[in-house]
């Protein structure tokens, strides 16, 4: 199985700061990654497809990018509904596999 | 407007079988493919299957012996049902739409499923 490798596990940052969430494959993946976003006891919503894709709806703050076993994901001016904690997931191969994820918080 | 909705019992005892349906709508399951991904409190997410917009199924094959995905089109609704469940098998359920080559657009709410005697 391919291992997605995410850092840091928590984050803290003030309102209006740039944060950027790493996640490394074991192998290349080959730009198959996605970003999700996951509020307190909601589900996962998608906000970056193919690496660096933004989903339909998902603000232009949010932005992917990345190649080979090394991709990442950044947030311009963080906003107080950013908080969440946010994960990354490899498409390349099966069993699709996730990152184990990053806590956002607000300084 | 895309809509996945999961159901089932809260509760399930150790070494029983646990039924899970996803109920869809706003797509149609001929065109649209589904996961299930589960998990559980406080972890990461683990994708579980998927079944096809063919009705063909794969499976992470860490628990594909006790997995099985299915589907009734008429219903729009998407079975997953998993034999011999154990405590660390408790964890919130999701269903998703699968975009290919495979992120997953749309999620349900989760179902949380506790294993317990």
């Amino acid at each position: 199985d391919i291992q997605m490798t995410q850092s840091p596990a928590s984050l803290s940052a003030s309102l209006g700061e740039t944060v950027t969430i790493e996640c490394r494959a074991s192998e290349d993946i080959y730009n198959g990654l996605a970003w999700y976003q996951q509020k307190p006891g909601k589900s996962p919503q998608l906000l970056i497809y193919n690496a660096n894709s933004l989903h339909t709806g998902v603000p232009s703050r949010f932005s992917g990018s990345g190649s080979g076993t090394q991709y990442s994901l950044k947030i311009n001016s963080l906003q107080s509904e950013d908080v969440a904690s946010y994960f990354c997931q490899q498409y390349y191969d099966y069993p699709f596999t996730f990152g184990s994820g990053t806590k956002l918080e607000i300084k | 407007q895309v809509q996945l909705k999961e159901s089932g019992p809260g509760l399930v005892q150790p070494s029983q079988t646990l039924s899970l349906t996803c109920t869809v709508s706003g797509l149609s399951l001929t065109s649209n493919s589904v996961s299930w991904i589960r998990q559980p409190p406080g972890k990461g997410l683990e994708w579980m299957g998927v079944i096809w917009s063919n009705g063909g199924t794969d499976y992470n094959s860490a628990i594909k012996s006790r997995l099985s995905i299915s589907r009734d089109t008429s219903k729009s609704q998407v079975f997953l049902k998993m034999n011999s469940l154990q405590t660390e098998d408790t964890a919130m359920y999701f269903c998703a739409t699968l975009s290919i080559p495979g992120w997953f657009a749309y999620w349900g709410q989760g179902t949380l499923v506790t294993v317990s005697s």
